[in-house]
């Protein structure tokens, strides 16, 4: 089914370690985002990109980084991992700048 | 930092009740507004993007009014349903530079049988 794939779904990591969230659209889409949602402070924006070499800042940047080599996958890393980046975090792309965005089915974080 | 405004924060209302929220935002730089519907456990959906002042948009019960001068929608929903009970979000794009989404908190409606 076309749409946003997230992986993992669910991850647990120490203190200090990394890792890579996965994101991947096969709806040829330019703009895609990622999210971090926690308790009272809704959708915040971490990272987004507008194509294939561009990505910017989005709120939240520290302790992420992120590159978009091809249309279709947008990945985010954590470089150092710390309790503060536990969270939701949700994927999502849009065909155009104001267009509708369609959203992964998250990833939950949990950092010990 | 932009303020993206979303007011009641929650809502329980009765099944049968009609209700609104309102989203607020920056009445600057406007390039388009979004309306999402966030089920718990589930990821949020579009409901409508509105791009132009006095845009409205309706969609079976729900309905959205749109004034870009003095940075303000309403979701309207009539004769709610325990199925609306979710988390509604509005989000606002900035015309500069690239059009990041940047949304409010979100309006949490229970709808009760």
């Amino acid at each position: 089914n076309a749409g946003v794939t997230q992986t993992p779904k669910f991850q647990v990591l120490k203190t200090g370690q990394s890792m890579t969230l996965q994101c991947a659209q096969d709806m040829n889409h330019e703009y895609m985002s990622w999210y971090r949602q926690d308790p009272g402070m809704g959708l915040r924006l971490i990272h987004y990109s507008v194509g294939a070499g561009i990505t910017d800042q989005g709120e939240v940047p520290n302790g992420y980084n992120v590159s978009r080599s091809t249309t279709e996958d947008f990945p985010l890393r954590l470089l150092s991992a710390a309790p503060s980046q536990t969270s939701v975090y949700f994927c999502a792309s849009s065909y155009s700048a104001g267009g509708s965005y369609t959203f992964g089915s998250g990833t939950r974080l949990t950092v010990v | 930092i932009l303020n993206v405004e979303q007011s009641p924060q929650s809502l329980h209302v009765q099944e049968g009740d009609s209700t609104n929220f309102t989203c607020s935002f920056p009445s600057s730089n406007f390039y388009a507004l979004h309306w999402y519907r966030w089920e718990t456990a589930k990821s949020p959906e579009a409901l409508f993007v509105m791009t132009l002042n006095g845009d409205e948009k309706k969609k079976g019960r729900i309905s959205a009014t749109l004034n870009t001068k003095e940075g303000y929608s309403y979701l309207y929903i009539k004769g709610s349903q325990p199925e609306d009970s979710a988390t509604y979000l509005c989000a606002f794009v900035l015309n500069t530079g690239f059009q990041k989404l940047v949304f409010g908190t979100g309006t949490r409606l229970l709808v009760s049988p």
